[in-house]
């Protein structure tokens, strides 16, 4: 267990859909990171949170959205979503300070059919 | 931002030690350079990093040139479950506290060999 918890683990959903993606940060970092990994791809940076605003973006789609509450648990809102969406997804956390590494998740994988 | 450029993929026999080069040609004085690997759909994993001197832990060490133009990472003693794909990253301090991201390249497959 790495401390980073991501929920579901699995998600099959249809075309056009809405899901949203949840994860709990270690405790105590206060940094969030989304990323994308699509079959046998690389993983995409989506977009960082830093204690509940966003201070970082990559190659978010404008159907995909993000938010990090109070609580410092962030979530990650896909919308209208296509087959080309089916990805993993995961989610980091870090301390602050750029001495420190990420800590990952073990993923959502998203199914859309 | 600083690219890595590593191999695509490496063999390593049983036992023996596995190198795995990256070069960050481009990289400044401030950034760090950071490896992961990521076993068959899980989550990256963290295993070393290092500004400019050499360092060494419990799963690696990690080379880094005079110039800090390229790093390697050693694993003295490959075993079968150190099969995964290894990503050499460099991290970025961004405009802001704590405003940081990590851009992945495809990695260096190892496959460590019976």
């Amino acid at each position: 267990d790495s401390g980073v918890t991501q929920t579901p683990k699995h998600l099959i959903t249809a075309t056009g859909q809405r899901v949203t993606l949840r994860c709990s940060p270690r405790s105590g970092d206060l940094s969030v990171y989304w990323y994308q990994q699509s079959l046998d791809q690389g993983l995409q940076f989506l977009i960082q949170y830093y204690n509940g605003e966003e201070r970082a973006k990559g190659n978010i789609l404008e159907r995909f959205s993000a938010q990090q509450f109070p609580d410092l648990h962030s979530e990650l809102n896909l919308s209208s979503l296509e087959l080309g969406d089916s990805a993993l997804y995961f989610c980091a956390s870090s301390a602050q300070g750029i001495s420190y590494g990420y800590t990952f998740g073990s993923g959502t994988r998203l199914t859309v059919v | 931002d600083a690219k890595t450029t590593q191999p695509p993929s490496m063999d390593c026999a049983e036992g023996r030690a596995a190198n795995l080069p990256c070069n960050h040609s481009t990289i400044s004085g401030n950034e760090y350079v950071y490896w992961y690997r990521q076993i068959h759909s899980q989550g990256p994993q963290y295993i070393i990093h290092g500004l400019k001197n050499n360092e060494t832990n419990e799963m690696a060490s990690l080379i880094i040139t005079e110039d800090r133009k390229s790093s390697t990472l050693i694993l003295p003693h490959a075993t079968l479950r150190d099969t995964a794909v290894y990503y050499c990253i460099v991290r970025v301090e961004g405009v802001g506290s704590g405003t940081y991201k990590y851009i992945f390249g495809t990695g260096t497959r190892l496959k460590v060999l019976a």
